[in-house]
């Protein structure tokens, strides 16, 4: 079984240019997750999809960044403009169920490594 | 905001020795889950409880849950060099959409596991 793909996987920018990340996820996997990791922390929840809806983007700065699911399978992540504390991995990762239901492991990609200098 | 929080932080052990990791969560929980990661690799899932489980086994790891103290513990037991990595539970939480659950994670506990 494929596992969660992402691109690029390392990227370096200037603040205040844009940049997007792509993800697909396992095929079938219902639950998409985008997840922000800066360094010596844990993931933190930017949006989470269910099929091609978004079902919690609280923790997402909505003024600079953005997501979408297409047809409820691959993903990009965008940021436009970019800070320098958006320096960070990206994580994508699915699961088979939503969240609530049985299979709710969820599986990662290796992430993109973002630096905005 | 995170909801998870593991103790300690960081923990440097033996090789063969067990290693015990803890977790403390504020909200009540569907599951929790602990992952692992590898420097500079991505998350890989090791074990779910169920919020109505109190024990659950998987090779040389063994999770303990007790909802009431709101606390969880990852025991890796005859611990080995590769097992040196960072580790995280994951809470499966109420979110903000109606209905709906998210997966939160903490900051996790750097192991080290000397040869």
């Amino acid at each position: 079984e494929a596992g969660v793909a992402q691109s690029p996987r390392y990227k370096i920018i200037e603040k205040r240019q844009s940049v997007a990340f792509w993800c697909n996820p396992i095929s079938g996997h219902a639950t998409l997750y985008w997840y922000q990791q800066i360094l010596g922390q844990g993931p933190k929840l930017l949006i989470q999809f269910q099929n091609n809806g978004v079902v919690d983007d609280s923790q997402l700065p909505k003024d600079r960044f953005s997501a979408e699911r297409l047809k409820g399978v691959d993903s990009t992540l965008k940021i436009q403009p970019a800070k320098l504390e958006d320096s960070a991995v990206y994580l994508c990762a699915s699961s088979l169920d939503f969240p609530g239901q049985l299979n709710t492991e969820a599986f990662f990609g290796q992430g993109t490594r973002l630096t905005v200098v | 905001s995170q909801q998870g929080e593991e103790d300690p932080q960081a923990l440097s052990i033996q090789e063969g020795e067990n290693a015990t990791m803890n977790c403390s969560y504020k909200t009540s929980i569907n599951n929790l889950q602990w992952y692992r990661q590898n420097s500079g690799r991505g998350l890989v899932h090791l074990i779910l409880i169920r919020s109505n489980e109190r024990e659950k086994h998987s090779g040389r790891l063994r999770v303990t849950l007790d909802t009431s103290k709101k606390s969880s513990s990852l025991l890796i037991t005859a611990s080995r060099a590769a097992d040196t990595a960072s580790y995280f539970c994951a809470t499966e939480i109420t979110g903000t959409g109606a209905g709906s659950y998210q997966l939160t994670f903490g900051k996790g506990t750097k192991l080290s596991v000397i040869p």
